[in-house]
C-alpha cells in the first residue's frame, strides 16, 4: 500500500523559514517514473503547486516561488523535504505532498499526474 | 509555468443531470490533462489522467476528453456523493469548479 505523510511545524512566524518532510511507503524514491510533488491550499482557495522532483534528481519550482522554495530527498529515508523561506501570513495553508507518475516530456515540460496523496498538514504563519 | 483556465466556477445540478466542466491550457500540452476531486476537508483525490484514462476505482459516470489546449471533464448521471469542488491538472492547477446539488 502507497501512503504519504506531511510533517513539520504547524505554527511558524513571519520571516521564519518552513521545512516540511514528506516520509512515503509502499515505492521508492528511486523508482523510475515517480517522483513527489508539493501542492498548498489556503483556507477556502484552490490548489496551487509549489514544486516537484523526480526519480533522477530533476526538479522543478513554481516561477512565483522559486526563490524562496528547495525541494530535495533523502532516498534511504524514503522523504523529501521542502522549504520555503521568509513565511509570511499568506503562506497559511494545508500543505500536501503526492506522488507523481510521469507521462511525457517534450524537451521543455515534464507531465504527470498525481495518483496518491497524503492528507496534508496544516501551517499557520502568525506572530 | 502552463496556466490552466477552468470554467464553470461554480456549478448547481440536479441528481441525474450530465455535468460538464472545461479546461484550456495556456500552450498546447497534448493530452497531458488531469481530472481531480477534492471533498471538504480531504485531500485530493484522481479521477482521470491524461485526458481520458480512469483511475482504477473510479465509476464511470466520469469521463474526460480533450487533446492540445481544451479539454472537458463530465459526469453523465449526477449522483449526491458527487458533491466536490473538481480541479484539472498539468503540473499547476485550475481555479477549480464547485459542483453543488439543485
Amino acid at each position: 500500500q502507497v501512503t504519504l505523510k506531511e510533517s513539520g511545524p504547524v505554527l511558524v512566524k513571519p520571516t521564519e523559514t518552513l521545512t516540511l518532510t514528506c516520509t512515503v511507503s509502499g515505492f521508492s524514491l528511486s523508482n523510475a517514473r515517480m517522483g513527489v510533488s508539493w501542492i498548498r491550499q489556503p483556507p477556502g482557495k484552490a490548489l496551487e503547486w509549489l514544486a516537484h522532483i523526480f526519480s533522477n534528481d530533476e526538479k522543478s519550482y513554481s516561477t512565483s516561488l522559486k526563490s524562496r522554495l528547495t525541494i530535495s530527498k533523502d532516498t534511504s529515508k524514503s522523504q523529501v523535504v521542502l522549504t520555503m523561506t521568509n513565511m509570511d501570513p499568506v503562506d497559511t495553508a494545508t500543505y500536501y505532498c503526492a506522488r507523481i507518475r510521469y507521462s511525457g516530456y517534450d524537451y521543455v515540460n515534464y507531465y504527470y499526474y498525481m495518483d496518491v496523496w497524503g492528507k496534508g498538514t496544516t501551517v499557520t504563519v502568525s506572530s | 509555468d502552463i496556466q490552466m483556465t477552468q470554467s464553470p466556477s461554480s456549478l448547481s445540478a440536479s441528481v441525474g443531470d450530465r455535468v460538464t466542466i472545461t479546461c484550456q491550457a495556456s500552450q498546447d500540452i497534448s493530452n497531458y490533462l488531469n481530472w481531480y476531486q477534492q471533498k471538504p476537508g480531504k485531500a485530493p483525490k484522481l479521477l482521470i489522467y491524461d485526458a481520458s484514462n480512469l483511475e482504477t476505482g473510479v465509476p464511470s459516470r466520469f469521463s474526460g476528453s480533450g487533446s492540445g489546449t481544451d479539454f472537458t471533464f463530465t459526469i453523465s448521471s449526477l449522483q449526491p456523493e458527487d458533491i466536490a469542488t473538481y480541479y484539472c491538472q498539468q503540473v499547476t492547477f485550475g481555479q477549480g469548479t464547485r459542483l453543488e446539488i439543485k
